[in-house]
Parts: structure tokens; C-alpha cells; sequence
């Protein structure tokens, strides 16, 4: 059974820099592309971008500049780090496996998020 | 605002068939594969549909999915109490440097 679990800090002050981990049981993270995900309160969902465990990544446009994902194989994890945060970044921060090995393939399990707040 | 339109809310009654759309443009559900999730409350999302029309294994046959053009439905049919949820849908769009993108999502009531 794949299981993702989502670590990380659940508060952050404005500006500071985000750090996430993914942890993957269950699979291993050389065989499929993964996903960052976020959803602010009440509102939708939102992609932050992909990696593959050869270090590969794409960013959403809109977080390019902010956003860097990596990936160890050694601890079957990925992470993100998202800098200059703003209250705007609060969300439930989701890692996710594509349902295959391409970046066009659907987002088939989900961990089951982590709440981070942005605030002072 | 979202990438991909879809309603804000649908609602009927148990064993009423519900339909949500999804509207995009050409560079994503136009000439991609759409997808869709449902969302129950306090829970992560879960894939309902995948590649327009395909249910993954354990999604009863009541959900099903169509595309047409640059436009997505979902339907669920014999409406269930367990059905009351949070439906969005989803695409990779080609645009910039390909990016996926989001509906606004669709809260189903069950009356």
C-alpha cells in the first residue's frame, strides 16, 4: 500500500522560507513523477510543480522564482522550499504520485496534507 | 480565478442523476486529457476520473466522465448521500512552459 506523508513546520513567519519533506512507503520514488499540490482555506486547488527523482522539475509560472523541489533516493523523500512568503502562501500543502511516469499522468495518491500558516 | 471554469455548487436528491461541467480552452482540455477528483470534507482529494473517461480501480460505475472539445462533464448517476462532496477538475496545459491546472471546484449537496 503507497502511503505519502507531508512534514514540515506548521507556522512560518512572512518572508521566511518554507521547507517541506514527502515521504513515500510503499513505492519508490525512481518509478513514478511527483507533485506538490496546495489548496488555501475554502478555496481550490492549486499545482506547484513536479519532480522526478533524476532532480527533473517544472514550477507552476506563477511560483517559479520562489519555488525549488529536490528529490533523495537514499531516503525515498522529495521535499519543496518555497522563499518570501507571504500570507497569501497560507494553505494545506499536498504531495501527491502521478498515476504513471509521466508528467501528464493524473495525480493518483495523496498524502493527506499539511496545514501551514503564514504569520507573525 | 481558476484556470478551468466550473460551477460553484450542484445539489439533487438521492437516485437523481447530476452532471458538472469544466470549461478550459485549446491549450489544456482541448488537447489534453481531462481528469477529475472528488473531495470530501477534511480529506485530501482522490482521483474519480483519469485520461477524460477511465475510473481507476474501487470508483463505482455511477461517476462517469466525457470530453468535448474544449469542455469536460462529470456525471453521477443514482445520486447518493456519500456523494456530498467538493468535485474539481483538472488538465495540463501546455501554455508558458506547461503547467497543470485547476477547476474552482463544484460542492455537491445531496438534498
Amino acid at each position: 500500500q503507497v502511503q505519502l506523508q507531508e512534514s514540515g513546520p506548521g507556522l512560518v513567519k512572512p518572508s521566511e522560507t518554507l521547507s517541506l519533506t514527502c515521504t513515500v512507503s510503499g513505492d519508490s520514488i525512481r518509478s513514478h513523477c511527483w507533485s506538490w499540490i496546495r489548496q488555501s482555506p475554502g478555496k481550490g486547488l492549486e499545482w506547484i510543480g513536479y519532480i522526478y527523482s533524476t532532480g527533473s522539475t517544472n514550477e507552476h509560472p506563477s511560483l517559479k522564482n520562489r519555488a525549488t523541489m529536490s528529490a533523495d533516493t537514499s531516503k525515498n523523500h522529495f521535499s519543496l522550499r518555497l522563499r518570501s512568503l507571504t500570507a497569501a502562501d497560507t494553505a494545506v500543502y499536498y504531495c501527491s504520485r502521478h498515476l504513471g511516469s509521466s508528467i501528464y499522468d493524473p495525480f493518483d495518491i495523496w498524502g493527506r496534507g499539511t496545514m501551514v500558516t503564514v504569520s507573525s | 480565478q481558476s484556470v478551468l471554469t466550473q460551477p460553484p455548487s450542484a445539489s439533487g436528491t438521492p437516485g437523481q442523476r447530476v452532471t458538472i461541467s469544466c470549461s478550459g480552452s485549446s491549450s489544456n482540455i482541448g488537447n489534453n486529457y481531462v481528469n477529475w477528483f472528488q473531495q470530501l470534507p477534511g480529506t485530501a482529494p482522490k482521483l474519480l476520473i483519469y485520461r477524460n473517461d477511465q475510473r481507476p480501480s474501487g470508483v463505482p460505475d455511477r461517476f462517469s466522465g466525457s470530453k468535448s472539445g474544449t469542455s469536460a462533464s462529470l456525471a453521477i448517476s443514482g445520486l447518493r448521500s456519500e456523494d456530498e462532496a467538493g468535485y474539481y477538475c483538472a488538465a495540463w496545459d501546455d501554455s508558458v512552459s506547461g503547467h497543470w491546472v485547476f477547476g474552482g471546484g463544484t460542492k455537491v449537496t445531496v438534498l
